[in-house]
């Protein structure tokens, strides 16, 4: 199976800080990984598709990049609305897997 | 707009089974594969299987083989899984999604079905 490893597993950060959330592929997936959202007591919400993709209704503040393996989930300025768990996913070989997630706080 | 609505959360037993529905709204039911996701407390998502609508087609993580049904009806316009033999292994978030076939993305989610396995 293709383990996405996600870090930091928890971060903090304050109102208008650039933060970024990497996931590590184990495996070549293209650009088949994408980000989602997920507060408590709500569903995920999809954030980045095809790895770089903005997601309808996403603020622009939020971007998704690719090095390799490596994707990266970048906010430019962070507000209080984004505090969250962050996770991405695999969707180029089955078992589909989801990373551990990225726990997202306000300092 | 596209809707999932899934059923009420469920209190079974230990050994039991329990079905519960995906129902869609806003777009065309055949056209999307349905997608099903587990989330046991504390933990990260998990992908179950998908099943296409329109043929009935399904796939399955390979730890939910045996343990996850997934049907549809197309009359409705519903998606459904069964869980069986349930144990508290199985006591968990589970959520019904579409997936965008294009990019391969989870586009629209429903808003999950708590399933409870204790005697």
């Amino acid at each position: 199976d293709i383990q996405l490893t996600q870090s930091p597993s928890s971060m903090s950060a304050s109102l208008g800080d650039r933060v970024s959330l990497t996931c590590q592929s184990s495996q070549d997936i293209g650009n088949f990984l994408s980000w989602y959202q997920h507060k408590p007591g709500k569903p995920p919400k999809p954030v980045i598709f095809y790895a770089t993709n903005l997601a309808d209704g996403v603020p622009s503040r939020f971007s998704g990049s690719r090095s390799g393996s490596d994707y990266s989930l970048t906010i430019s300025s962070l507000e209080s609305e984004d505090t969250a768990i962050y996770y991405c996913l695999q969707y180029d070989a089955s078992p589909y897997t989801f990373g551990a997630g990225t726990k997202l706080e306000l300092k | 707009q596209v809707k999932l609505l899934q059923s009420g959360a469920a209190l079974v037993k230990p050994g039991a089974s329990v079905k519960m529905s995906c129902k869609t709204s806003g777009y065309t039911f055949t056209d999307y594969w349905v997608n099903w996701v587990k989330q046991s407390h504390g933990k990260s998502l998990e992908w179950v299987g998908e099943i296409y609508p329109n043929r009935g087609s399904t796939k399955f993580n390979e730890k939910f083989k045996g343990k996850a049904t997934l049907t549809v009806d197309q009359s409705t316009s519903t998606a459904y899984m069964e869980l069986s033999r349930l144990t508290s292994e199985d006591s968990a978030m589970y959520y019904c999604t579409r997936r965008q076939y294009r990019y391969n993305y989870f586009d629209f989610w429903g808003q999950g079905v708590m399933v409870t396995v204790s005697s």
